[in-house]
């Protein structure tokens, strides 16, 4: 099967400008993830879409960050206006939505991320 | 909260030499635990993950990792290095019930030296 398709790879900006980030999951995961992972950290969850509502966005800066994933298939993170802190590897992944009590079991399929440099 | 702490930002081993990598959890109630690869340039792979049928976890590329209710560890182990494993690895935690949110430590680099 297809992986989770990311676009664009890298992505140079300045400071206040905007950038937006796609990602296609893979054909009929019904979950999909953002993740920001910084240089030297782990990936860290910003918004979790469960078909095309939010089911997590607790750590999405909001005042500055936004996505939607209206029809269930692919999103967009967007940024706007971009920081210097906010220059990191933005990781989009997929999963089946499996619900109940083994839904901590469920397996992340990791695009190979967008790397956002901000001058 | 869960959280997972990987002790050692950075390994180096020999070729041929055993590979451990140490993460431990911070949770209520045992979770399920993961352990996941990147090579540079690219995404996160699973290598294997831990969903209490077995406390010994055999993953791919001759990985497995032990779960040790007693010590809240999840260590990966590997009885021979190659060039190949060199790369950032990440233990990760997710809770039983409630959703499959990924919590993931801050990452441990595997330097396989020839």
């Amino acid at each position: 099967e297809a992986g989770v398709a990311q676009s664009p790879r890298y992505k140079i900006i300045e400071k206040r400008q905007s950038v937006a980030f796609w990602c296609n999951p893979i054909s009929g995961h019904a979950t999909l993830y953002w993740y920001q992972q910084i240089l030297g950290q782990g990936p860290k969850l910003l918004i979790q879409f469960q078909n095309n509502g939010v089911v997590d966005d607790s750590q999405l800066p909001k005042d500055r960050f936004s996505a939607e994933r209206l029809k269930g298939v692919d999103s967009t993170l967007k940024i706007q206006p971009a920081k210097l802190e906010d220059s990191a590897v933005y990781l989009c992944a997929s999963s089946h939505l499996i619900a109940g009590p083994f839904s901590g079991a469920n397996v992340l399929t990791f695009g190979a991320g967008s790397r956002l440099t901000v001058l | 909260a869960q959280s997972v702490t990987q002790l050692g930002s950075h390994v180096s081993v020999s070729e041929g030499a055993l590979v451990l990598l140490r993460c431990n959890y911070s949770s209520s109630v045992p979770p399920y635990l993961f352990w996941y690869v990147q090579y540079p340039n690219q995404g996160l792979q699973l290598l294997l993950k831990y969903t209490s049928a077995a406390t010994l976890v055999k993953g791919i590329n001759g990985f497995e990792a032990e779960f040790k209710k007693s010590e809240t560890s999840f260590h990966l182990t590997k009885p021979s290095a190659h060039m190949s494993d060199a790369a950032e690895y990440f233990c990760a935690v997710s809770k039983r019930i409630g959703g499959n949110k990924l919590v993931f430590g801050a990452g441990t680099i595997l330097r396989v030296k020839s």
